[in-house]
């Protein structure tokens, strides 16, 4: 059972444009939430991460905004660029460390 | 301050064969984690380790995979007599404490191709 929905699968962007990426929960025990940037033949990295009693955290073009009573959280990368070119995982965090991924959104910023 | 190491970063091997991947912590960190990456599917948690003691092992399958984290030494991931299914990234990541906000550090990865 996915722990974490994510969507879309792939989202073709043209640059300057913004880029939307969803994810939905359904255990209220995740207590944090980040978002990891992947590139090919890379390991994820950390892009930014919220906790549950904030709606929204921006970090220059990157802002999550988070809907508690939905159980719901979303990433928004505003002006894409070419570099944003990669692969957004979110994921939620329960109390022990046990961290859920999504299944992952391939994003492709056009020129 | 290297960051988290794999190794290697691809490896082949044939069905039946054992396949070892390991994973060196960032200096300090002392939890350790192994994922599974499918191609076109996310990270699948497989187990959480601390040094000399398995924390979770609740994603590993339960026959022919075990993991380790000694003393002294990397977290070794270790799958005897390979199949094809088995064939995936496997990624290792660290975090220095137990804590709800710790960042999860990644390595870049093991590629496993099983032929």
């Amino acid at each position: 059972q996915q722990q974490v929905k994510q969507s879309p699968q792939s989202l073709i962007v043209q640059k300057g444009g913004i880029s939307i990426i969803n994810c939905a929960y359904e255990n209220t025990a995740f207590d944090y939430f980040p978002w990891y940037q992947q590139f090919p033949g890379k390991g994820p990295a950390l892009l930014i991460a919220i906790r549950p009693d904030v709606s929204e955290k921006k970090e220059g073009r990157f802002t999550i905004s988070f809907n508690k009573s939905a159980k719901q959280f979303s990433l928004h990368i505003m002006d894409s660029q070419p570099g944003d070119s990669a692969t957004y995982f979110c994921a939620a965090i329960q109390p022990g460390n046990q961290f859920y991924f999504g299944t992952g959104t391939s994003l492709t910023v056009i020129p | 301050n290297a960051g988290v190491m794999q190794n290697p970063r691809h490896l082949v091997r044939r069905r039946g064969q054992e396949a070892r991947l390991r994973c060196s912590p960032m200096k300090g960190h002392s939890h350790v984690y192994w994922y599974r990456q499918l191609p076109e599917e996310g990270l699948k948690f497989m187990v959480y380790l601390q040094k000399e003691n398995i924390i979770d092992e609740s994603g590993m399958p339960k026959e022919r995979f075990s993991a380790e984290f000694p003393k002294e030494g990397p977290s070794i991931l270790r799958i005897q007599q390979v199949v094809r299914g088995d064939s995936a990234a496997y990624f290792c990541a660290s975090s220095p404490q137990l804590a709800s906000y710790n960042e999860q550090f990644f390595g870049p990865g093991t590629r496993l191709t099983v032929l």
